[in-house]
């Protein structure tokens, strides 16, 4: 098992640029999320989701859209960049049985 | 605010010694988790207990839960370098997992 796969490990945009985190799992988790970690706040809820098909917003979600068309993926889609969108970026599955997640190695996003 | 907040942000100690890191949280929950994460990684699941728990081991990790007091404590016993890096509880609140929250997290440094 892969576990959680992120891509890319790094990223700079440019202010208004657009573009999509990927993530994928291989474990058959129904609920995966999407989290930011900047310094001092700890993970923040970005968008969740609880199946294919079905999302939902969490704690940060303006400037964010996620889609879930299949168990496996759960991509970020960042709109029009901002600075403010710099950050570290996690993509994690739940295993509903345990309650347990499982967290991808991140991304690192920085937006000029 | 954070649901979970760790005490203290930063603890360093000397190989061999014993951590504590505390977690405080404000709502009910159905269980806590901690998870460790190591510099520039994502996070790791360590321990859950659940809220009709009182006391969990594993390994070298225990883990005391409070719901009176709404707090719960993660004791690493005879720490080693390898134990260096940030801790961190994580509450998912009554009503769904999707409402986990984390904590800003304490970071341990484990001096040889």
């Amino acid at each position: 098992n892969a576990g959680v796969t992120q891509t890319p490990k790094f990223q700079v945009l440019k202010t208004g640029q657009s573009m999509t985190l990927q993530c994928a799992q291989d474990m058959n988790h129904e609920y995966m999320s999407w989290y930011r970690q900047d310094p001092g706040m700890g993970l923040r809820l970005i968008h969740y989701s609880v199946g294919a098909g079905i999302t939902d917003q969490g704690e940060v979600p303006n400037g964010y859209n996620v889609s879930r068309s299949t168990t496996e993926d759960f991509p970020l889609r960042l709109l029009s960049a901002a600075p403010s969108q710099t950050s570290v970026y996690f993509c994690a599955s739940l295993d509903g049985t345990t309650d347990t997640q499982y967290f991808g190695p991140g991304t690192r996003l920085t937006v000029l | 605010s954070q649901q979970g907040e760790e005490d203290p942000q930063a603890l360093s100690i000397q190989e061999g010694e014993n951590a504590t890191m505390n977690c405080s949280y404000k709502t009910s929950i159905n269980n806590l988790q901690w998870y460790r994460q190591n510099s520039g990684r994502g996070l790791v699941h360590l321990i859950l207990i659940r809220s009709n728990e009182r006391e969990k081991h594993s390994g070298r990790l225990r883990v005391t839960l409070d719901t009176s007091k709404k707090s719960s404590s993660l004791l690493i016993t005879a720490s080693r370098a390898a134990d260096t890096a940030s801790y961190f509880c994580a509450t998912p609140r009554r009503g769904g997992y999707q409402k986990v929250t984390f904590g800003t997290g304490t970071k341990l440094q484990v001096i040889p």
